[in-house]
C-alpha cells in the first residue's frame, strides 16, 4: 500500500548528540514537510521541500537540519544545537493541489 | 493565512451526528478550510475540504456558511473510533510545497461515549 513511513517510533537522544529521523513515502509526491508537536498543541512546521535537491526553512527551522537527495526520502536530523528537541515529530507530503497526507510520527526523548 | 477559533472539547454519543464548529471570520475569498482529525499518538488524518460549496465524503459532510466565516463539520453516526482531535484549518490552497504552512491550532477534543 502507498504511504509515508517514519522511523523509528521512538527515539532518545543523549545530550549534545545528533539524531536522524527517516521519512520515507512511496506516493510519487513531490513536496514533503516536518512538523514538530509539544504536548497538547497544535504542530509547527519545521521544513519543507517542493522539490528534489530543494528545501526551505519553516517557522522553527533553528536547531534542525534536512537534505531531499531523493524524491521519496526527506530526513530530518535534530542537532545539539536544538535545546528542547523532546517532542513529537511528523512528516507529510502532498501532490499539485492535494491535501498534505501524514505518517505516524516519530517520538523523540532526551535521555 | 487566517486564524480559526473552535471549542476545546466536545461529546457525542456513539451512533449519533457530531457536529463540530469552527469559526473563521477573517477569511480570505481565497482561502479553503480544511480538516483533519488525529487519533492519540498518531499523525493527523485528512478528512475533507472546501471553498463555499458543501461537500460531503466517505468520513464527513462538511457545510460552510453563505458569508464563509464559519463551518461544521458533520460525522453522521459517530463511533468509539472517531474519539480524537479535530483541526479546522484555513489557507490559500497553492499548488506543491507552498502550502506547507498548514497552521494547526488547539483543535477540539471529539470524545464518543458509548
Amino acid at each position: 500500500d502507498g504511504g509515508i513511513t517514519q522511523s523509528p517510533k521512538y527515539l532518545f537522544r543523549k545530550e549534545g548528540q545528533n539524531v536522524t529521523l527517516s521519512c520515507e513515502q512511496n506516493l510519487n509526491h513531490d513536496a514533503m514537510y516536518w512538523y514538530r508537536q509539544d504536548p497538547g498543541q497544535g504542530l509547527r512546521l519545521i521544513y519543507y521541500s517542493q522539490i528534489v535537491n530543494d528545501f526551505q526553512k519553516g517557522d522553527i527551522a533553528e536547531g534542525y537540519s534536512v537534505s531531499r537527495e531523493k524524491k521519496e526520502s526527506f530526513p530530518l536530523t535534530v542537532t545539539s544545537a536544538q535545546k528542547n528537541p523532546t517532542a513529537f515529530y511528523l512528516c507529510a507530503s502532498s501532490a499539485g493541489y492535494q491535501p498534505q497526507h501524514f505518517g505516524d510520527g516519530t517520538r523523540l526523548s532526551i535521555l | 493565512d487566517a486564524k480559526t477559533t473552535q471549542p476545546p472539547s466536545m461529546d457525542c454519543a456513539e451512533g449519533r451526528a457530531a457536529n463540530l464548529p469552527c469559526n473563521h471570520s477573517t477569511i480570505s475569498g481565497n482561502e479553503y478550510v480544511y480538516w483533519y482529525r488525529q487519533i492519540h499518538s498518531q499523525g493527523p488524518q485528512y478528512i475533507i475540504h472546501g471553498l463555499k460549496n458543501n461537500e460531503t465524503n466517505e468520513m464527513a459532510s462538511l457545510i460552510i456558511t453563505e458569508d464563509r466565516k464559519s463551518s461544521t463539520l458533520i460525522l453522521p453516526h459517530a463511533t468509539l473510533r472517531d474519539t480524537a482531535v479535530y483541526y479546522c484549518i484555513v489557507r490559500v490552497r497553492n499548488y506543491g510545497g507552498s502550502q506547507g504552512n498548514l497552521i494547526f491550532g488547539k483543535g477540539t477534543k471529539l470524545s464518543v461515549k458509548p
